[in-house]
């Protein structure tokens, strides 16, 4: 089966200016999480879905972060505006309705200036 | 507060055994232990995960104390592709807590 697809893999931008990452899960997979992973750090999760709901966004910074997961298939997590500290790879993770085993894709990494 | 604890990094030699541990005192009897690695440059891969009982794939084993407030991951013969940190992971409800991680170097 395809894996978790995150686009871009890489991105560079400037303090303040905005930015979008994008996930498609694996087909069928209900619940799916974007993570925020520091360097040297462990993930930290962001915000989980179920479908199209989300179930988790306590650790959200409301604002500057957002996320929708439209028609509970693809979703885009935006930084708006970006700084310093946002640079981090933003892991998307996927998992099966009632399924143990989370996905993951490969990551997308920002780095602010 | 829950939480997992792994050692920062551990060293091995290739072609032997790796015990890695990790507490997870406060785990509730329901939740499950997982445990993902994850390889430079990659996202984090499923490894194994279990309950109660001491677990075996084609990967590792695990195996969690009778009081299920620590496990440890074995990977059987360790190989430089191992090389990568591995996350101890308590799945409470769907909602995973992660630890820090532990860097297994292996030594050819």
């Amino acid at each position: 089966e395809a894996g978790v697809a995150q686009s871009p893999r890489y991105k560079i931008i400037e303090k303040r200016q905005s930015v979008a990452f994008w996930c498609n899960p694996i087909s069928g997979h209900a619940t799916l999480y974007w993570y925020q992973q520091i360097l040297g750090q462990g993930p930290k999760l962001l915000i989980q879905f179920q479908n199209n709901g989300v179930v988790d966004d306590s650790q959200l910074p409301k604002d500057r972060f957002s996320a929708e997961r439209l028609k509970g298939v693809d979703s885009t997590l935006k930084i708006q505006p970006a700084k310093l500290e946002d640079s981090a790879v933003y892991l998307c993770a996927t998992r099966l309705a009632g399924a143990n085993v989370l996905t993951f894709g490969a990551g997308s990494r920002l780095t602010v200036l | 507060d829950a939480k997992t604890t792994q050692p920062n990094s551990m060293e091995s030699n290739e072609e032997e055994p790796v015990h890695l541990p990790c507490n997870h005192s406060t785990i509730s009897g329901t939740d499950y232990i997982h445990w993902y690695r994850q390889l430079p440059s990659q996202g984090p891969e499923y490894v194994i995960h279990g309950l109660t009982s001491n677990v075996n794939n084609r990967m590792a084993s695990l195996a969690i104390a009778e009081d299920r407030k620590s496990s440890t991951l074995i990977l059987h013969r360790a190989t430089l592709r191992d090389a990568a940190v591995y996350y101890c992971i308590w799945d409470s409800n769907y909602q995973l807590i992660w630890g820090a991680g532990t860097k297994l170097i292996i030594k050819p």
